[in-house]
């Protein structure tokens, strides 16, 4: 157990669907990211949460929506994805984002997403 | 960015081998973390080690700063050790670690 929780582990959802992924830390930590990971390549950041607030988005697609109502939880809503959005999804934590100060990141166990 | 190469890509041993994996880094970091990730795609954090050497069991890594890269050794190696082995580092900036590909362990009864 790395503190860090993600539901549902597996979730297979059809291209019309709207779907959620939740992450929920119990770490006491104030930054909260999502990561993909597809086959092949390496993770990559999808967003950044600091204190609630978003404070970095790499280009993601306006499909996947990020929600963070407070530093203990983060949801990754999702709706009308593609086949090729298939991946594993995992949520982190750190006690905060300036990973640079010597913050250690702890994953959670990861969403497989498979769109079909 | 920080682009991040680890090395070997691919590695199969036997059980009571030992093993060192690289991970070389194109710019000076604050922060770099070796990761194993599980057969079940759970991220297992190994070391904080942005540089010197450092030992858990079996597993010991060392970071050389000034010339870019970290060393990650396996003693003994078990089935169990098996899986992906990830590098990742940050450079300082406001974002999240930079992930290499990975090594992926195969230990072989």
């Amino acid at each position: 157990e790395t503190g860090v929780t993600q539901t549902p582990r597996h979730l297979v959802m059809g291209m019309t669907n709207k779907k959620s992924l939740k992450c929920e830390q119990h770490l006491g930590h104030n930054a909260m990211y999502w990561y993909k990971q597809s086959a092949k390549k390496p993770l990559e950041l999808m967003f950044v949460y600091n204190f609630k607030e978003q404070t970095e988005n790499n280009s993601v697609p306006s499909r996947f929506s990020p929600e963070c109502p407070n530093s203990s939880h983060l949801f990754l809503h999702l709706h009308t994805l593609q086949p090729e959005d298939s991946a594993l999804y995992l949520c982190a934590s750190s006690q905060d984002q300036g990973l640079s100060l010597g913050n250690t990141i702890y994953f959670g166990e990861g969403s497989w997403l498979t769109v079909v | 960015g920080i682009q991040v190469e680890q090395s070997p890509p691919d590695l199969i041993l036997q059980e009571g081998a030992n093993s060192t994996l690289r991970c070389n880094f194109s710019d000076s970091v604050n922060n770099l973390q070796w990761f194993h990730q599980n057969p079940w795609g759970q991220l297992i954090n190994l070391f904080y080690i942005p540089s010197g050497t450092k030992q858990n069991g079996r597993l010991s890594a060392t970071t050389v700063a000034t010339e870019r890269y970290s060393l990650l050794y396996i003693s003994s190696s078990q089935t169990t050790d098996s899986g992906v082995y990830f590098c990742a580092v940050s450079g300082g900036g406001a974002d999240g670690l930079t992930f290499g590909k990975g090594t992926h362990l195969i230990i072989q009864p």
